[in-house]
């Protein structure tokens, strides 16, 4: 059973403008979420997190929004580079336990320059 | 500092054949992770220790077994390997978690195993 879903597979965007790239959830005991960036023949890189008891965090070109009632985050990327092409994975941790997470099936972005 | 990191890179394993993929961290983290990641699934957790001498199950532990006898490795095993455990494995590792404090996994390249 798929706790962390990311329902597009695929997203391409133009050079300059804005990528949304979006993560749903079902388990309510998550209290952690990341973003991970992965590059062909490479392991994932992290990218950026949010506590659940926030609704926005944000760092340079990147900010991911946690909408805890709809179980719903996502990360938006301004402005969106070709570089950026990648694999990005949502995942999600519990409070207890070793930092264990789950993570969503990816979304392939692709910047078109 | 090389971070994590994964031996072999490749490998192709006959059903039935023996393995250990190696991985090595040299961050002092006391968490190691081993994941596989397959087409259309993500990375799902295979084993995980929270320090030296001790593991714990994941969600797909079966088939597999780990050995952590160093801070610094993490073992994982194929006793008999087989073609559903064709994949991609990942190994990670992080600091510990420290009150309201999350430490974030650091991710090693890979070893792609296909088994035959």
């Amino acid at each position: 059973d798929q706790q962390v879903k990311q329902n597009s597979p695929s997203l391409s965007v133009q050079e300059g403008r804005i990528s949304i790239l979006n993560c749903d959830y079902t388990n309510s005991m998550f209290d952690y979420f990341l973003w991970y960036k992965k590059y062909p023949a490479e392991g994932p890189t992290f990218l950026i997190s949010i506590s659940s008891i926030k609704d926005k965090n944000e760092d340079g070109r990147f900010t991911v929004f946690l909408n805890k009632s709809a179980k719903h985050l996502s990360l938006h990327i301004v402005p969106s580079q070709p570089g950026d092409s990648a694999v990005y994975f949502c995942a999600a941790s519990k409070k207890t336990g070793a930092n264990n997470l789950f993570f969503g099936t990816g979304t392939r972005l692709t910047v078109i320059p | 500092n090389a971070g994590v990191t994964q031996t072999p890179k490749f490998r192709v394993l006959k059903t039935g054949q023996s393995m250990t993929l190696l991985c090595a961290q040299d961050m002092n983290h006391e968490y190691m992770y081993w994941y596989r990641q397959d087409p259309g699934m993500g990375l799902r957790l295979i084993h995980y220790s929270v320090g030296e001498g001790t593991t714990a199950k994941g969600e797909v532990p079966d088939g597999y077994n780990v050995s952590r006898l160093k801070k610094q490795n993490f073992l994982l095993g194929l006793e008999s390997a087989a073609p559903s455990q064709t994949s991609v494995y990942f190994c990670a590792s992080s600091l510990r978690t420290s009150g309201s404090t999350y430490n974030e996994q650091f991710f090693g390249p890979g070893t792609r195993l296909t088994v035959l």
